[in-house]
């Protein structure tokens, strides 16, 4: 079955440390996403890659970081710089641009920092 | 400013009863609409996506309409179930740089 799959499912560390967050797609598509959901907000952006070694920020990319080296991968790391990171995280991938194409999520990670 | 905005936030009904959300937006240019249903922990997952001339679609039993003049939309599930119970987003893609625009979602729970 094609899909998303996010690892871990929840993640625990200790204020101050780094943590990859991984996300991995077999759909073929070009373009992957990393959003953020938080209780009463709507989703927002972080990053997202529409071609493998190419990636731009989006709405709130302060603290996180991401690689895309290969079409099936697209790893976030939340660094000690993003200011509140306990949240769940959604990765996406989609078929064409966003804009016009359906997402596709996985099941998230949900991280807690204490 | 670039809004989209859904009620009632949350809904309680009976198992084998109708309901409608609502989200109304007011993003500029439009592009689509989509309404996606979040099971709790888990991803969300596309129910339809509509462009502008597209009044009404339907994905089994959830139909979705649009009204691009007065910039709302609906979703209608019929004869619910509890396997119903979920979150539903409404999301607009549009505005200058054509980006999606989320909603926060109606939680919604069905009750035997």
């Amino acid at each position: 079955d094609g899909g998303i799959t996010q690892s871990p499912k929840y993640l625990f560390r200790k204020e101050g440390q780094n943590v990859t967050l991984s996300c991995e797609q077999n759909l073929n598509h070009d373009a992957m996403y990393w959003y953020r959901q938080d209780p009463g907000q709507g989703l927002r952006l972080i990053y997202y890659s529409q071609i493998v070694n190419d990636f731009q920020k989006g709405d709130i990319a302060e603290g996180y970081s991401v690689s895309r080296e290969k079409k099936e991968s697209f790893p976030l790391t939340v660094t000690s710089a993003q200011k509140n990171p306990t949240a769940f995280y959604l990765c996406a991938s989609s078929n064409d641009d966003r804009a016009y194409s359906p997402l596709h999520f996985g099941n998230g990670t949900r991280l807690t920092v204490t | 400013k670039n809004q989209v905005e859904q009620s009632p936030q949350s809904l309680i009904i009976l198992e084998g009863k109708n309901c409608t959300l609502q989200c109304n937006y007011t993003v500029s240019p439009f592009s689509n609409l989509r309404w996606y249903k979040q099971d709790t922990g888990r991803g969300p997952v596309s129910l339809t996506i509509m462009t502008f001339s597209e009044n009404t679609k339907s994905n089994g039993r959830y139909t979705a309409t649009l009204d691009a003049d007065t910039k709302q939309s609906s979703l209608h599930i019929t004869a619910s179930q509890l396997s119903d119970s979920a979150s539903y987003i409404c999301v607009v893609s549009g505005g200058a740089t054509n980006k999606l625009i989320f909603g926060t979602g109606t939680l919604l729970a069905v009750q035997p």
